[in-house]
């Protein structure tokens, strides 16, 4: 597809169990990051990969968060144990990584999870 | 540290009308891109205009369009002719230039609601 793509579009998971989301960036984009979207902290970047490598991830909240990318373009997004503090709507993005307009990041629809 | 900050939780325009939305930021660098992104009902984020801090142009994309004031640290997007299409949270948004990593730094958002 054109854009960038997420699944599931929801996810309604009980406590403690794990989950995984994913990313399927826009072809040819070689950066790819993972932002969290909730009522109380607003929009907050989680990861940044560039390729398959992940240099910065100081947005991971915990060590529960974990996350990788395959063959420079999928990428998955692993809550292990989760809490409910952990539902929000997990967004994906991505750039190419050259120089002005090629570093715009494009978004995907979401995914919206729900820990009962 | 990047802050950006958006003062207007809530606004709201007639159809036809021209509406404002502020944005304000915090940094110590020279270069770094501003943005101003969409976020209907949908969830999807939608990039509406960038601009390149070392331009002294504001940039225009149709009815959109940015007063940049890079000393007063200032971006706000101006939508003239609002249609009822527009009704979205609207986000500021910042990222260096050239840095480690691209990721995004977002306000808080301003709910826009355009009345018929």
């Amino acid at each position: 597809g054109a854009g960038v793509s997420q699944s599931p579009s929801n996810k309604v998971t009980e406590k403690g169990k794990d989950v995984e989301l994913r990313c399927d960036p826009i072809s040819g984009h070689t950066a790819l990051y993972w932002y969290r979207q909730s009522l109380g902290q607003g929009l907050e970047f989680l990861i940044y990969f560039q390729g398959n490598s992940a240099p910065d991830k100081s947005g991971l909240p915990s060590d529960r968060f974990s996350a990788e990318r395959t063959g420079g373009s999928v990428s998955t997004l692993t809550i292990q144990r989760t809490q409910q503090e952990d539902s929000a709507v997990y967004l994906c993005a991505s750039s190419g990584s050259g120089t002005g307009g090629d570093r715009t990041q494009y978004f995907g629809p979401g995914t919206r999870l729900l820990v009962l | 540290a990047q802050t950006v900050t958006q003062s207007q939780p809530e606004m709201s325009v007639q159809e036809a009308e021209t509406v404002t939305l502020s944005c304000t930021y915090d940094t110590s660098e020279n270069n770094y891109y501003l943005f101003w992104y969409k976020q209907p009902p949908s969830r999807q984020m939608i990039l509406v205009i960038r601009q390149e801090a070392y331009k002294q142009q504001n940039a225009t994309e149709n009815r959109f369009s940015v007063n940049f004031q890079k000393a007063a640290k200032s971006f706000s997007l101006k939508i003239s002719d609002s249609q009822l299409g527009d009704t979205a949270m609207y986000f500021c948004a910042f990222t260096l230039y050239g840095g480690a990593t691209n990721k995004l730094i977002f306000g808080t958002g301003t709910l826009l609601a355009v009345q018929p």
